[in-house]
């Protein structure tokens, strides 16, 4: 497809439990974020990437928090030993061409019971 | 600390009315200030964005409002229509740094 692509769309674990999160960013796009958003609020930066390496992961909130983007294009964000707190949406975004507009998925919705 | 914060929480507005949606911000060194629409179960999208050389961006019935000196700006949406009922983020960048969010704003039209 022509958009960000985001799977799974639904994930429900359990606490203590690890997930893994995709994203397959427009095609030549070079820069990829991951953003969490809870409920009522706005979306949290988590981690920026450039080509293959964290230009900025100032958001990740610990270091249960983690995240690849090995060859470029599609990035796993990886949360080991889940915690309710880490119920939201994982929204992911792209740029590239420089007008600074992100393009975001649909996200993956985290629920850890 | 919020760096960019929205105003009101939530709006209903009445079909044909006017919406406003205000933000205000303290960095100044933020030098981009986009508007993203989410409508639920997707991710946001772009509707409009401004830079701080002008004072207002007009794209359809929607027009950004920015005041530097009052370090604020706002969304104003014309005609508003059911379709328009969304939540509406307005967000702002420093350079190269990456975009921070308000919390939003819910909108409600009434047909």
């Amino acid at each position: 497809g022509a958009g960000v692509s985001q799977t799974p769309s639904n994930k429900v674990t359990e606490k203590g439990k690890y997930v893994e999160l995709r994203c397959d960013p427009i095609s030549g796009h070079t820069a990829l974020y991951w953003y969490r958003q809870s409920l009522g609020q706005g979306p949290e930066f988590l981690i920026y990437f450039q080509g293959t390496g964290a230009a900025d992961d100032s958001g990740l909130p610990n270091d249960r928090f983690f995240a690849v983007r090995p060859e470029g294009s599609v990035s796993t964000l990886k949360i080991q030993r889940t915690e309710r707190g880490d119920s939201a949406v994982y929204l992911c975004a792209s740029s590239g061409g420089g007008t600074g507009e992100l393009f975001f998925g649909e996200g993956s919705r985290l629920t850890v019971l | 600390q919020q760096q960019v914060k929205q105003s009101p929480q939530s709006l209903i507005v009445q079909k044909g009315g006017i919406s406003i949606i205000n933000c205000a911000y303290e960095n100044t060194a933020f030098d981009y200030f986009p508007w993203y629409q989410q409508f639920p179960g997707k991710g946001p999208a772009l509707l409009i964005a401004i830079r701080p050389d002008v004072s207002e961006k007009k794209e359809g019935r929607f027009t950004i409002s920015f005041n530097k000196s009052a370090k604020q700006f706002s969304l104003h949406i014309m005609d508003s229509q059911p379709g328009d009922s969304a939540t509406y983020f307005c967000a702002a960048v420093a350079g190269y740094s990456t975009l921070t969010f308000g919390k939003g704003t819910m909108l409600l039209v009434s047909p």
